[in-house]
């Protein structure tokens, strides 16, 4: 199965930084790399798919880049419902996989 | 709107068997595919098993192969997980999702004695 090492495991920062979380694949997975945001006790919701491109309804804010085996999830301005747990998952091959997640605490 | 509700958890002792449901609302159901990922409590996600808009297609995850099965009924718009031989690891929450891009609520299953 395709490893994804997500990184940091979990951080703090304050309204208005910017801020990136890491992914990489134990193998190459081309661009098939998605990313969620889950807050506690809801579902996941998508926020990217395709390493770059942002789901319907997805603040600008949010960005996704990479491609092979790294991939980053950017976030430019932090606002206080961003603060959440974020994972990569991809979607290249069965069985798919996600990351052990990063969650992103306030400062 | 699109609306994916989830039925069917709860306590089970260890061995015994739980059949999750997902109905589906506000899209064309049988153009997509379903999958089904749960996530142990204060743990991350885990995906179990995905089939095909026509059920031709059927994959899982090596921890539930041989013991649950995903189906679904297009007449009925519904996605089910069927759960024999329950673990105690096989406590978490379990989330159907259209595709990726839409998650049902979430139902909590419990295995323990």
């Amino acid at each position: 199965a395709i490893r994804m090492t997500q990184s940091p495991s979990s951080f703090s920062a304050s309204p208005g930084d910017r801020v990136t979380i890491t992914c990489r694949a134990s193998q190459h997975i081309s661009s098939f790399v998605a990313w969620y945001q889950q807050r506690p006790g809801k579902a996941p919701k998508l926020l990217i798919f395709g390493a770059s491109s942002l789901h319907n309804g997805v603040p600008s804010r949010f960005s996704g880049s990479g491609s092979g085996t790294d991939f980053t999830l950017t976030i430019s301005r932090l606002q206080s419902e961003d603060f959440a747990t974020y994972y990569c998952q991809q979607y290249y091959s069965y069985p798919q996989t996600f990351g052990q997640g990063t969650r992103l605490d306030i400062k | 709107e699109v609306q994916l509700l989830q039925s069917g958890g709860g306590l089970v002792k260890p061995g015994g068997s739980l059949r999750l449901s997902c109905e589906a609302s506000g899209f064309t159901f049988n153009t997509y595919s379903m999958n089904w990922v749960r996530q142990a409590p204060g743990k991350g996600l885990e995906w179990v098993s995905s089939i095909s808009s026509n059920s031709v297609y059927i994959y899982y995850a090596d921890s539930v192969k041989g013991r649950f099965t995903i189906s679904r009924d297009n007449a009925q718009n519904s996605v089910y997980l069927q759960m024999n031989s329950l673990r105690p690891e096989d406590t978490a929450f379990y989330f159907c999702a259209r595709e990726w891009e839409d998650w049902g609520q979430g139902t909590l299953v419990s295995v323990s004695s």
